[in-house]
């Protein structure tokens, strides 16, 4: 059975700063890794999707990376701004869609 | 924006009720997948229909229930409420081909149960 980790659970940094935000899954068997931004009370924004076959995505400021061996993934924000401030999840995909959630990385960015 | 619409936005309930939770995929995707999110929680997978069919199943027991109709609109039906059902329940539409494509999350059904 999947099981999805997020460290840390709460964030709190300075605008401008650089950022990562750490998740570990435990099983290997992936189709791809995926982070997604929650605003409060909100549904899901899928930021980055990475494939098993590969290592990185990039949009904009963001970077995910994956690394399946060691069952880790990180999301490196740069020059984190205000409305950064979102939760930010992270969800291993096993079986075609059906994701595994962790708990959360709640980010907050003060100006 | 994705695209995807649920109804109710929020409901309240007591315990025992029933409730129907309504969500409309984005045009042209064949696949819908329910969660339930417990406050400051990651959701949990409910459960996926592909084609009008039950096609996964999370850890839910069977008064989890759900349609998906033939324009790909979906329901999620619960029975006999308790308190623990209290949660938001999101959808999310895709279009199956590898069964690897992004999934577009609707804003969710917030639902207390008293």
């Amino acid at each position: 059975k999947q099981e999805v980790t997020q460290i840390p659970a709460a964030l709190s940094v300075p605008e401008g700063e650089n950022l990562v935000l750490n998740c570990s899954f435990t099983d290997s068997a992936i189709y791809n890794l995926q982070w997604f931004r929650q605003d409060p009370g909100k549904g899901l924004t899928s930021l980055l999707l990475i494939q098993s076959s590969q290592r990185e995505q990039t949009s904009g400021r963001l970077n995910a990376s994956l690394d399946k061996s060691s069952g880790r993934s990180t999301l490196y924000i740069a020059a984190s701004q205000p409305g950064d401030s979102a939760t930010y999840l992270c969800a291993a995909d096993n079986a075609g869609n059906m994701l595994t959630f962790g708990g959360g990385t709640r980010l907050m960015v003060k100006p | 924006e994705t695209g995807v619409t649920q109804s109710p936005t929020h409901l309240i309930k007591t315990r025992g009720q029933q409730v129907t939770l309504r969500c409309s995929s984005q045009s042209g995707h064949n696949t819908v997948s329910w969660y339930q999110q417990a406050l400051g929680q990651g959701p949990q997978f409910i459960f996926q229909y592909y084609r009008e069919e039950e096609n996964g199943r999370g850890n839910f027991p069977p008064r989890f229930s759900g349609l998906q109709f033939p324009n790909y609109s979906s329901e999620l039906n619960v029975n006999a409420l308790e308190l623990d059902d209290s949660a938001l329940y999101l959808c999310a539409s895709s279009f199956r081909t590898s069964g690897e494509e992004t999934q577009y999350f609707g804003p969710g059904t917030r639902l207390l149960v008293l």
